[in-house]
C-alpha cells in the first residue's frame, strides 16, 4: 500500500533549527513535496524534490533519499510565523498526490 | 505563480440541502482540478480528480450521487454537496494544475461548510 509517515507534532525555539522527517512509501515515484499549511488556510507549496540531495531555499532545505524512501524539511533561523503545520506528499507513478497527515509545528519564544 | 480561486469561502447550510462550491483557475488553463476534504487537525483527504471535459474520478468511499463534480471548462470545476448532513461539515479544498505542470498542484484558499 502508499502511506506517508511524519510526526505529529514538534516543538521548537524562535532562532533555532528544526527537522521534520518523513517516509513515503508510493507506487512509483515522481517526486516528494512539502507544504505549510496555516490552521484555517489552504496548504502553501514549500519545495519539491525528484533526485536525491539537498535543495535549499532561503531558510528551508528539502532532502530526499529514494533508496531510503526518506525525506526531510530543515528550517533555520525560525520565525513565530513558521508555526504551521507541515505536510510531506509522495507523487505517485499516477501524478496523485499522496499526504501525510502532517507535522504540526509550535514555536516558543 | 498561478493563482486558483474558490468560491465562497465560507457556506452555513441547513440539513437536507445541496451546496455548491466553485474552483477557478485565474490565470492558467488547469487540464486536471482535485477536491480535498479536511477534517479538523487531520491531512487532505483526496475526494475525486477531475479533468476537463470527462467524468470525475473518485477516491474510495467517497459518494459520486452525493459529491457532484462538474469540470465544463479548462478554467472551472464545481463541487454540489448534495442532500447535506452536518457530517458533511468540513474544510474542502480545490487544487489545479496545468498541462505543462503537472507536477506542482496550485491549492485554492478553500470552502469552510458548515451543515446545521
Amino acid at each position: 500500500g502508499q502511506n506517508i509517515d511524519q510526526p505529529t507534532e514538534m516543538t521548537a525555539t524562535e532562532g533555532a533549527i528544526v527537522q521534520i522527517n518523513c517516509t513515503y512509501q508510493t507506487s512509483g515515484f515522481n517526486g516528494l513535496f512539502w507544504y505549510q499549511q496555516h490552521a484555517g488556510e489552504a496548504p502553501t507549496f514549500l519545495s519539491y524534490n525528484v533526485l536525491d540531495g539537498l535543495e535549499e531555499k532561503g531558510r528551508f532545505s528539502s532532502f530526499l533519499s529514494r533508496s531510503k524512501g526518506y525525506s526531510y524539511l530543515l528550517l533555520k533561523e525560525l520565525q513565530m510565523k513558521d508555526s504551521a503545520s507541515y505536510l510531506c506528499a509522495g507523487m505517485d507513478s499516477n501524478y496523485q498526490l499522496i499526504w501525510g497527515a502532517g507535522t504540526k509545528l509550535i514555536i516558543k519564544p | 505563480g498561478a493563482v486558483v480561486s474558490q468560491h465562497p469561502s465560507r457556506v452555513i447550510c441547513k440539513s437536507g440541502t445541496s451546496v455548491k462550491i466553485e474552483c477557478r483557475s485565474l490565470d492558467f488553463q488547469a487540464t486536471t482540478m482535485f477536491w480535498y476534504r479536511q477534517f479538523p487537525k487531520q491531512s487532505l483527504m483526496l475526494m475525486a480528480t477531475s479533468n476537463e471535459g470527462s467524468k470525475a474520478t473518485y477516491e474510495q468511499g467517497v459518494e459520486k450521487d452525493k459529491f457532484l463534480i462538474n469540470h465544463a471548462s479548462l478554467t472551472l470545476s464545481t463541487l454540489t454537496v448534495t442532500s447535506a448532513h452536518p457530517e458533511d461539515s468540513s474544510f474542502y479544498i480545490c487544487s489545479a494544475h496545468g498541462a505543462a505542470d503537472y507536477y506542482e498542484q496550485y491549492f485554492g484558499p478553500g470552502t469552510r461548510l458548515t451543515v446545521t
